[in-house]
């Protein structure tokens, strides 16, 4: 079946640190990816999205490339901000047929200023 | 509606009370899903409906856990003889019939049931 992995937490950086959150996928096919963010007391979001290999997903200075050849889709932020202290969560998707979303169980960004 | 509205926003229940989570999906929207995120958890699959159709409930944790969608509109999640285990955020979502491939999916805000 589907499945993503991802990296666990806590991560805690410092102001303008660079940030990776890793995410593996197990899929049959060629699912789409997303990045969903969750703010402390809030619902989920979808950030940022790709749909095919090599496709790079971005928003708000979050960035993620689809990687066949690996079955990654890491998520990375040149210089993180407070504000970016959230929970993140990998999410893979097939179009057609049963559209359901699988998810990776979270990964908590802490950043202190 | 705009969005995916769900009701209500918090739910605290005694532990053996029975509850109903309800959601509004997007106007239009064909499909439905509910899932279940527990504390520091990622959210998990519990049912998908096309319709009034319930096409997987494999999700379910147990008897206990029962939805429905009887005009294919607005749906329920009913949850009797509530147990601690039950706490979490409930999720509702949903999408077109035809769901492109960079479609992202809408989620409501949740309920958040505590049962004490």
């Amino acid at each position: 079946g589907n499945s993503v992995t991802q990296m666990e937490g806590p991560v805690t950086l410092s102001e303008e640190a660079f940030l990776t959150i890793n995410c593996t996928y197990t899929a049959t096919g060629y699912p789409s990816l997303f990045w969903y963010v969750q703010y402390p007391g809030e619902g989920l979001q979808l950030l940022l999205k790709a749909t095919k290999a090599d496709d790079k997903g971005s928003n708000k200075g979050f960035e993620a490339t689809y990687r066949k050849e690996t079955t990654s889709f890491h998520l990375e932020k040149g210089s993180v901000q407070v504000s970016d202290s959230a929970v993140y969560f990998c999410a893979l998707f097939y179009s057609g047929g049963y559209q359901k979303v699988t998810f990776g169980t979270g990964t908590k960004l802490q950043v202190i200023p | 509606g705009a969005g995916v509205s769900q009701s209500p926003r918090y739910k605290v229940a005694k532990r053996g009370q029975d509850v109903a989570l309800r959601c509004d999906p997007i106007s239009g929207h064909v499909s439905l899903f509910w899932y279940q995120q527990a504390l520091g958890q990622g959210p998990e699959f519990l049912t998908y409906f096309q319709n009034e159709a319930q096409l997987d409930k494999s999700g379910l944790p147990s008897d206990r856990f029962f939805a429905e969608r009887p005009e294919g509109s607005v749906s329920t999640l009913k949850i009797q003889r509530t147990q601690q285990e039950d706490s979490a955020v409930y999720l509702c979502a949903s999408t077109p019939r035809t769901v492109p491939r960079d479609y992202g999916y809408t989620f409501g805000s949740g309920t958040r049931l505590t049962v004490v």
